[in-house]
């Protein structure tokens, strides 16, 4: 049973462009939603998280939408650059005595052609 | 800080044989765990330590077995191994047990089991 389904599987864009990767969750309990962003041969690193209660959280490039009412959230690359070319994975967990047990999406792998 | 070591980098094994993969962190935190990632599923979490000499199972702990002495180190041991476990294997760590801080993974193991 998949809680966290992400989509699409591949993308691939122009430098440039804006790469969105969307992911779809089912457990209402969750309360925090990372994405990690993991280079060939690299463990996964956090991009950026949000939290249920905003709608979007903008760091540099990198923007997550939120959409409670749909249990939807989506990453989107502003300008993309051939750097970050890499695979996402969208997460969730529940914090709390849950100890905060990340539930990972399929991944996406990204590629920016320069 | 060094943050999350793992050894070996690769490793092959023939099925039936046993092995332990190392997992280290210098940075004191309480909460480490282990995922293993497989194409098109994500990571998905095989078990978890929220302090020395407490473990739990998480989504997928059948075959494995872990044990945590210390902080720092949290091995885990295959006991018989099967090709069914052929995967790259992340450990991770956080500062605290609730609350959503941020996991910071390691370099990864590749394993392949023959």
């Amino acid at each position: 049973q998949q809680q966290v389904k992400q989509s699409p599987q591949s993308l691939i864009v122009q430098k440039g462009g804006i790469p969105i990767i969307n992911c779809a969750y089912e457990n209402t309990a969750f309360d925090y939603f990372p994405w990690y962003q993991q280079f060939p041969g690299k463990g996964p690193a956090l991009l950026i998280a949000i939290r249920p209660d905003v709608s979007e959280k903008k760091e540099g490039r990198f923007t997550i939408s939120f959409n409670k009412s749909a249990k939807q959230f989506s990453l989107h690359i502003m300008d993309s650059q051939p750097g970050d070319s890499a695979t996402y994975f969208c997460a969730a967990s529940i914090g709390g005595t849950s100890y905060g047990k990340l539930t990972f999406g399929q991944g996406t792998i990204l590629t920016v052609h320069p | 800080n060094a943050g999350v070591t793992q050894t070996p980098k690769f490793q092959v094994l023939k099925t039936g044989q046993s092995m332990t993969l190392q997992c280290a962190q210098d940075m004191n935190h309480e909460y480490m765990s282990w995922y293993r990632q497989d194409p098109g599923m994500g990571l998905r979490l095989i078990h978890y330590s929220v302090g020395a000499g407490i473990t739990d199972q998480g989504e997928v702990p059948n075959g494995y077995n872990v044990s945590r002495s210390t902080t720092e180190d949290f091995p885990l041991r295959l006991l018989s191994a099967a090709p069914s476990q052929t995967s790259v294997y992340f450990c991770a760590s956080r500062l605290g047990t609730s609350g959503n801080y941020e996991q910071y993974f390691g370099p990864g193991t590749r394993l392949t089991v023959t």
